[in-house]
């Protein structure tokens, strides 16, 4: 298996509303990552978990909330959300801190 | 200066050319470098890692130029397929591993029939 899943591909929510974004990978990665992507720009990223530990924050608002249940899943909780929140939603993993990663399909969410 | 930088284009190229993508990295420390393809509303997917001895995969290659702090990619006889935005990416710490990637804003390639 070599490839990174993510859940659901498409969400539409309101700005009092709570959702999650889910991911996973089962190749035995020990960095997870989220990015958001913006139409027309490069992923900016947002958080690293590094062996289920989060190592990066990248000063992301505290309406978005990671979580790592185990080594294969990374979930990102969602709430209270604002309208340029709306974007992809991109998770990846890796081996280790220097090796490639791997994205997932992504996220594509939108908020009303 | 940007971290990473690489001309945004459009390129728009014939069928069959051969075409050059050049992307600056401004930490000469910099270890771990990688072209990214990404498709209109789709994920990044990587291309090529780039190697100090520079790496070839059929019509792509990549190579590294530490001494001027560049990487490039060529692509020859290019196909309609091709058609995408490459994005090149850096890890600026290599060994150190702080899981921290640089993106370049990307390069817009058009393949034309």
């Amino acid at each position: 298996d070599t490839e990174v899943t993510q859940t659901p591909k498409h969400l539409v929510m309101g700005m009092t509303n709570k959702k999650s974004l889910k991911c996973e990978q089962h190749m035995g990665h020990r960095a997870m990552y989220w990015y958001k992507q913006k139409a027309k720009k490069p992923p900016e990223l947002m958080f690293v978990y590094s062996y289920e530990k989060l190592s990066i924050n990248e000063s992301v608002p505290s309406r978005f909330s990671p979580e790592c249940p185990n080594s294969s899943l990374l979930n990102l909780h969602l709430h209270a959300l604002q309208p340029e929140d709306s974007a992809l939603y991109l998770c990846a993993s890796s081996p280790g801190g220097t090796n490639e990663q791997f994205f997932g399909p992504g996220t594509r969410l939108t908020v009303l | 200066r940007k971290e990473v930088e690489q001309d945004p284009g459009p390129f728009n190229v014939p069928e069959g050319a051969t075409v050059a993508f050049n992307c600056t990295y401004s930490n000469s420390a910099s270890q771990s470098f990688f072209w990214y393809r990404q498709d209109c509303r789709k994920e990044p997917k990587l291309l090529m890692s780039v190697y100090s001895s520079g790496n070839e995969d059929g019509r792509f290659t990549a190579q590294l130029n530490r001494a001027s702090q560049y990487i490039s990619l060529l692509i020859r006889d290019s196909k309609l397929s091709d058609s995408a935005t490459y994005l090149c990416v850096v890890n600026p710490f290599g060994t150190s591993g702080t899981y921290k990637y640089i993106f370049g804003t990307g390069t817009r390639l058009k393949v034309l029939a």
